[in-house]
């Protein structure tokens, strides 16, 4: 079956501590996303790839960091500099400019 | 700036009623719209879309018809279950970049 994977789906760390979420896909596209999502709101971009070894900040790039070496994988690592980093991370990927954009189920990540 | 209003959940409906979310954007030039669901603790899921004025998207008896002399796409179906309890999010894509436009999401929640 073709979609996205993201794991694990709970994540418990530390303040001060970096952590690593990971995101595959095999659907074979080319562009992948990652979003943050806060209780009642909606979706805020992080970061997004259109390409193999290229990426661009989104609109809150601030304390975290991505890879994008391999087209299937996109991890995004939630660094010590993120002021507030409990949150729900999902993961996106498409095929195309203006295409709909298809979502992982989410990795809920809990600082303390 | 590129923006998306829906109407403030929650919205609270009986079985077999009929439904109504309201989604008005602003974006520049013609974007494609989207209409996603997510369903508790879940990522978010492609319900309908639209490329172009007048086109309808419609999926599992969903409906959304793309006005762009109002910049509106409001969701509807005619008969709602339990089970379509959930997040609606109406996202307009725009940009160069393919940036989805999110904004709080409704609450449907579906009483028998």
């Amino acid at each position: 079956d073709g979609g996205i994977t993201q794991s694990p789906k709970y994540l418990f760390r530390k303040e001060g501590q970096n952590v690593t979420l990971s995101c595959e896909q095999n659907l074979n596209h080319d562009a992948m996303y990652w979003y943050r999502q806060d209780p009642g709101q909606g979706l805020r971009l992080i970061y997004y790839s259109q390409i193999v070894n290229d990426f661009q900040k989104g609109d809150i790039a601030e304390g975290y960091s991505v890879s994008r070496e391999k087209k299937e994988s996109f991890p995004l690592t939630v660094t010590s500099a993120q002021k507030n980093p409990t949150a729900f991370y999902l993961c996106a990927s498409s095929n195309g400019p203006r295409l709909e954009q298809y979502f992982g189920p989410g990795t809920r990540l809990t600082v303390t | 700036g590129n923006s998306v209003t829906q109407m403030e959940g929650p919205v609270t409906l009986s079985e077999e009623a009929f439904l109504t979310i309201n989604c008005t954007y602003t974006a520049t030039g013609y974007p494609s719209l989207f209409w996603y669901v997510q369903y508790p603790g879940e990522g978010l899921q492609l319900l309908l879309k639209a490329t172009k004025a007048d086109d309808k998207g419609s999926n599992k008896g969903f409906e959304a018809t793309y006005r762009k002399e109002t910049t509106s796409f409001h969701l509807e179906k005619g008969s709602v279950q339990v089970s379509d309890s959930a997040v609606y999010f109406c996202a307009p894509i725009s940009g160069g970049y393919n940036k989805l436009i999110f904004g709080a999401g409704t609450r449907l929640a579906v009483h028998p």
